[in-house]
């Protein structure tokens, strides 16, 4: 079947460092993408790895394992407002993602 | 410029009546998608278009029929409201699949947010 599994929870106070691991089973895997999303917004693209490795845009990264089906991204000297859910998404082919259920991330003072 | 906009933004209805939203993107892609994001957040893919032809459709009730008139507009039409529609249908749109980016990297409208009374 298909699956993504992703923490639904993670904690951390103000500069720390948070890492959202994600399993995936799918068939037709072209890559895992990132998206953050405020409460009452919209979804917006963090980052995406098509080929094993790491990604770095900025205070956030993102890593993929093609043979482990595992990823993570990564949140570096948290701040306020990040505080956010963030969905790791499979990239399935013609543009079609299938997304986790999202981790809410609560940065605290 | 808004890049991936839809009205309305919030939209309350009786079971059993029919309502329409509407998207329209500024960005120039040629991929437009429907989105619904229950009440726990999960977000589920309904819809696709490709320069106005439908390329996915998830296993969605008949109620539902997308249309495009165009590349830049992506419509969705509820018919009979249950309340089990009651979610926030987002829109977006990515470049075209066959010349885009390896990403498709998907910009998402604000949402509409559904409640079925």
């Amino acid at each position: 079947g298909q699956s993504l599994e992703q923490p639904s929870e993670v904690t951390a106070v103000e500069g720390a460092i948070v890492q959202i691991n994600c399993t995936y089973q799918t068939s037709g895997f072209y890559g895992l993408s990132w998206y953050q999303q405020h409460d009452g917004g919209a979804p917006t693209f963090l980052s995406y790895n098509g080929l094993d490795g790491l990604e770095e845009t900025g205070r956030f990264s993102s890593f993929l394992s093609r043979s482990d089906s595992y990823g993570y991204l990564l949140l570096q000297e948290l701040q306020m407002k990040d505080s956010a859910s963030y969905f790791c998404a499979v990239k399935r082919g013609w543009g079609k993602l299938q997304f986790g259920a999202g981790t809410q991330v609560v940065v605290t003072p | 410029d808004t890049a991936v906009s839809q009205t309305p933004k919030y939209l309350v209805t009786q079971m059993g009546n029919d309502k329409s939203i509407k998207c329209e993107q500024n960005l120039g892609h040629d991929t437009m998608y429907w989105y619904k994001q229950d009440s726990k957040k999960f977000l589920k893919i309904m819809f696709s278009y490709n320069n106005k032809e439908l390329i996915i459709n998830e296993t969605v009730p008949n109620r539902f029929s997308p249309k495009s008139p165009d590349k830049a507009h992506l419509n969705l039409h509820i018919n009979s409201l249950e309340l089990g529609d009651s979610a926030v249908y987002f829109c977006a749109s990515s470049q075209d699949l066959l010349s885009g980016g390896s990403t498709d990297t998907q910009y998402f409208g604000p949402g509409t947010r559904l409640t079925v009374l």
